[in-house]
């Protein structure tokens, strides 16, 4: 079945850590996105991207990066210089044009 | 930024009732809506979505209607069960790979 697939499903970090979230897909989507959610409130977008090798920054990249070596990985590394990172991650991907998006199941981080 | 918005941060409906859930977008350019459903710990999933040379168009058991003279954007879900509890969420999109999202309605189920 095609899909995106998020890894971990919960992950921990300890203050000044870096840690990497993983998105994956096989749906061969050129677009692929990198949203936080915190409780009670919409979808924010980090990072964006259309192709490989290129991505985009969103609303609040600041304390976040990205990487898109190929087409059906984008994974994110949330930076020790983000300072609030506790929040759900959603990762989404689309085709080019105005189409929806397809999301993950997400990844639950907790700073501990 | 885009503004989409929601008139009701939360409704309650009685299983076997319609629901209806409310949308406003501000972008007059936005050409495609979308309206996903997020349960608790999941991913927002497509429900279904609209372009704006509609003004209607229904799925199973839902069906969104565009009124693009206003700039409002309704979900209308048919015999509301249990299992429709959850967030819902509005998306608009100028083109160009851009989709806009609101801060969701939860619907709660009664019963």
């Amino acid at each position: 079945d095609g899909g995106i697939t998020q890894s971990p499903k919960y992950l921990f970090r300890k203050e000044g850590q870096n840690v990497t979230l993983s998105c994956e897909q096989n749906l061969n989507h050129d677009a692929m996105y990198w949203y936080r959610q915190d409780p009670g409130q919409g979808l924010r977008l980090i990072y964006y991207s259309q192709i490989v090798n290129d991505f985009q920054k969103g609303d609040i990249a600041e304390g976040y990066s990205v990487s898109r070596e190929k087409k059906e990985s984008f994974p994110l590394t949330v930076t020790s210089a983000q300072k609030n990172p506790t929040a759900f991650y959603l990762c989404a991907s689309s085709i080019l044009g105005n189409y929806g998006y397809t999301f993950g199941s997400g990844t639950r981080l907790t700073v501990v | 930024g885009e503004s989409v918005g929601l008139h009701l941060p939360t409704l309650s409906v009685q299983e076997g009732d319609n629901s209806i859930i409310n949308c406003a977008y501000s972008n007059s350019a936005s050409d495609y809506f979308i309206w996903y459903k997020q349960e608790s710990g999941k991913g927002p999933q497509f429900i279904i979505d609209i372009r704006s040379n509609m003004d209607k168009r229904q799925g199973q058991r839902v069906t969104v209607l565009l009124n693009k003279t206003v700039k409002h954007l309704s979900l209308q879900i048919a015999a509301t069960q249990p299992g429709d509890s959850a967030v819902y969420f509005c998306a608009e999109s100028p083109g160009a790979n851009n989709l806009f999202f609101g801060t969701g309605t939860r619907l709660t189920v009664i019963p």
